[in-house]
Parts: C-alpha cells; sequence; structure tokens
C-alpha cells in the first residue's frame, strides 16, 4: 500500500504556543490531503480537507483560524494549531487519497499533541 | 440516520474462530466500501476495499458487498488475539468529489486465547 509520514511522532508544548505537524505522502501524489483528530475511544472526526493549491475545506465547527492548513505540493500539507490550549491535546491524524482507481485513503501514524 | 452504522460492541470469539462484522449504509448510491483496522493508540490501517456486489478475499479476510441490502460485512477467518482492534468501515458516496471517506463509528473486536 500506499506510506503517508507525519512527523513529529508526538510533541508537548505549553498553553498559547503553535505547533506545526507534516504530512507527507512518500510514494504517491495526493491533490487531496485530510486531517483528522481523535479523542481517547472516540471515533475519527475529520477536521477538514487539503487541497493542493487551494484553500482548506473545513468542517463544521473547526475554527479555521486556529487550525491552519497549507497544501503547497502534491506531497505535503500541513496542520498548524495556533494558540493551543489543553483542550487541543489529542491525537491529530492525516490522510491521503489517490485520486483515481477506487478512491482509498491511506493515513499517516498520527501525532499526539499534549498541551500542558 | 447515521450514512453508516456499526454495531460497537465490543465482538468477541475465541481464537480460531471466525470474526463476522457488519456495517449498513443508508446511500445507495455509495459506490466503494472499505474496511480499516485501528489499534488502540495508532492510526487506521487499510485492509480491503470492495466495490461490486458479492465476495472479495485476500488471506485470512473476506469483504461481502450487497447493495441490495445495503451492508457490507468483513469475515474474518482463524481469528487471532493480534485482531483485537477497532474496525471501521468507510465508504464513498455518489458525489463524493475529493470529499473524505465517510466512516462508522467502528465495531471493537477482541479475540481470546
Amino acid at each position: 500500500g500506499a506510506v503517508v509520514s507525519q512527523h513529529p511522532s508526538w510533541v508537548i508544548c505549553k498553553s498559547g504556543t503553535s505547533v506545526k505537524i507534516e504530512c507527507r505522502s512518500l510514494d504517491f501524489q495526493a491533490t487531496t490531503m485530510f486531517w483528522y483528530r481523535q479523542f481517547p475511544k472516540q471515533s475519527l472526526m475529520l477536521m477538514a480537507t487539503s487541497n493542493e493549491g487551494s484553500k482548506a475545506t473545513y468542517e463544521q465547527g473547526v475554527e479555521k483560524d486556529k487550525f491552519l492548513i497549507n497544501h503547497a505540493s502534491l506531497t505535503l500539507s500541513t496542520l498548524t494549531v495556533t494558540s493551543a490550549h489543553p483542550e487541543d491535546s489529542s491525537f491529530y491524524i492525516c490522510s491521503a487519497r489517490f485520486m483515481q482507481g477506487s478512491y482509498e485513503q491511506y493515513f499517516g501514524p498520527g501525532t499526539r499533541l499534549t498541551v500542558t | 440516520q447515521k450514512e453508516v452504522e456499526q454495531n460497537s460492541g465490543p465482538l468477541s470469539v475465541p481464537e480460531g474462530a471466525i470474526a463476522s462484522l457488519n456495517c449498513t449504509y443508508s446511500d445507495r448510491g455509495s459506490q466503494s466500501f472499505f474496511w480499516y483496522r485501528q489499534y488502540s493508540g495508532k492510526s487506521p490501517e487499510l485492509i480491503m476495499f470492495i466495490y461490486s456486489n458479492g465476495d472479495k478475499e485476500d488471506g485470512r479476510f473476506t469483504a461481502q458487498l450487497n447493495k441490495a441490502s445495503q451492508y457490507v460485512s468483513l469475515l474474518i477467518r482463524d481469528s487471532q488475539p493480534s485482531d483485537s482492534a477497532t474496525y471501521l468501515c468507510a465508504l464513498r458516496g455518489p458525489l463524493s468529489g475529493r470529499r473524505a471517506l465517510t466512516f462508522g463509528s467502528g465495531t471493537r473486536l477482541q479475540v481470546q486465547p
């Protein structure tokens, strides 16, 4: 299957600081990537759809000014959590999708963010 | 009605048995169906996908799709304790365009040694 990487795998930051998470598709080009958040024992929650070369589309209830998404190339999307607060502590997972065939999505390994 | 419904479980089966995981969906126009496995604390991993009615086998896994009844299932033969995880059903809708797959909330499977 296709490989998607994420960096960092975990990060601890202080309240009020910003954190950038990178998502890369390593062996295929992804014009569309997705960002999810998952709290312990809960379902995946789609935050936004990241389209290469255009603005991200955010799901209802997700603050676009707080969660900045940039998809500058066909293999890289970044999520920046700005002015992080303890309630932003979560598991953030990116996903990249083939744009042909069956459109399956491949997930990165996730980034565990802890805001103190 | 949720777009993708799964029983949250846990579904408990003994080692060596067949585990049967089911998923129903509401939109008849859905085109492709996917099964993901997610271990605790890890991200989802694609197991297999299916888009035609019938069965599709891959090793110990068999996906079954019945579009008329709007359900898709995953059978795991010779279940192992290492299969214990949450299994997510997902689909691509008819007008998905660049939209993400629609995921169910998952079924937790426990394989008892």
